[in-house]
């Protein structure tokens, strides 16, 4: 079974700041992850993915993240925050045997300091 | 637009109502997932589907809930007798599986949700 924690429910940093969000995995097997992120009453968009290959990560909005597997970590990190960037973000896992299915953290709530 | 599209938005009811949410699949996507997020909570996996084919329930799709594919194509989630429990958020997602392919692509693509409010 898979499990992911994401250390810190809220989160805040000025804007202009380095954002850096935490995620801690466990898996059996070598892991799928992903970063999203929610907007308020919205669905969930993907950021970011790591599958196999570089461990650092872009994606989307300016984000990137990078797999450790020796610390079971995949945090998730932003140069500069922007106001826009003030929402939910959830890191997941899966595997890549079988369906897609995501396991979720709890989520961390980014809000930004103008 | 060619997403993950899901109806209705919002839904609110009244306890022991039954609901019924749709979702439509991106057109070429022959997996669909359903899963449902609490107020301050990640999503939570329900139930998937392979076609029309229901080849996994979580332990959280207790009897009243029922899901379905008939055409392999779009899905109904029902909530019979509804609780104040249940209001939550229900997010569909799709994916594609390739033939002959080993290890997935690792990505779903989710619809906008559904919200219920269980008075």
């Amino acid at each position: 079974a898979q499990s992911v924690t994401q250390l810190g429910s809220h989160v805040s940093v000025s804007e202009g700041a380095l954002v850096l969000l935490r995620c801690n995995y466990s898996s059996s097997v070598p892991p799928y992850l992903f970063w999203y992120v929610q907007y308020p009453n919205q669905g969930l968009q993907l950021l970011l993915k790591y599958t196999t290959g570089a461990t650092l990560v872009k994606g989307i909005n300016g984000f990137e993240a990078e797999f450790k597997k020796s610390e079971t970590s995949f945090h998730l990190t932003k140069p500069s925050a922007h106001m826009s960037d003030a929402a939910e973000y959830f890191c997941a896992v899966s595997v890549p045997f079988g369906n897609e299915k995501l396991t979720f953290g709890t989520g961390t709530r980014l809000t930004i300091i103008p | 637009d060619t997403g993950v599209s899901q109806d209705p938005r919002h839904k609110i009811t009244k306890r022991g109502q039954n609901v019924t949410f749709r979702c439509d699949p991106i057109s070429e996507h022959n997996r669909l997932y359903w899963y449902r997020q609490t107020l301050g909570q990640g999503p939570e996996f329900l139930t998937y589907f392979q076609n029309e084919a229901q080849l996994e329930k979580s332990r959280l799709l207790s009897d009243r809930f029922s899901a379905e594919r008939p055409k392999g194509s779009f899905s109904t989630l029902e909530i019979q007798r509804t609780e104040q429990g249940d209001s939550a958020m229900y997010l569909c997602a799709s994916s594609l599986r390739s033939a002959g392919k080993t290890l997935n692509t690792g990505e779903l693509f989710f619809g906008e949700g559904s919200r219920l409010t269980v008075l």
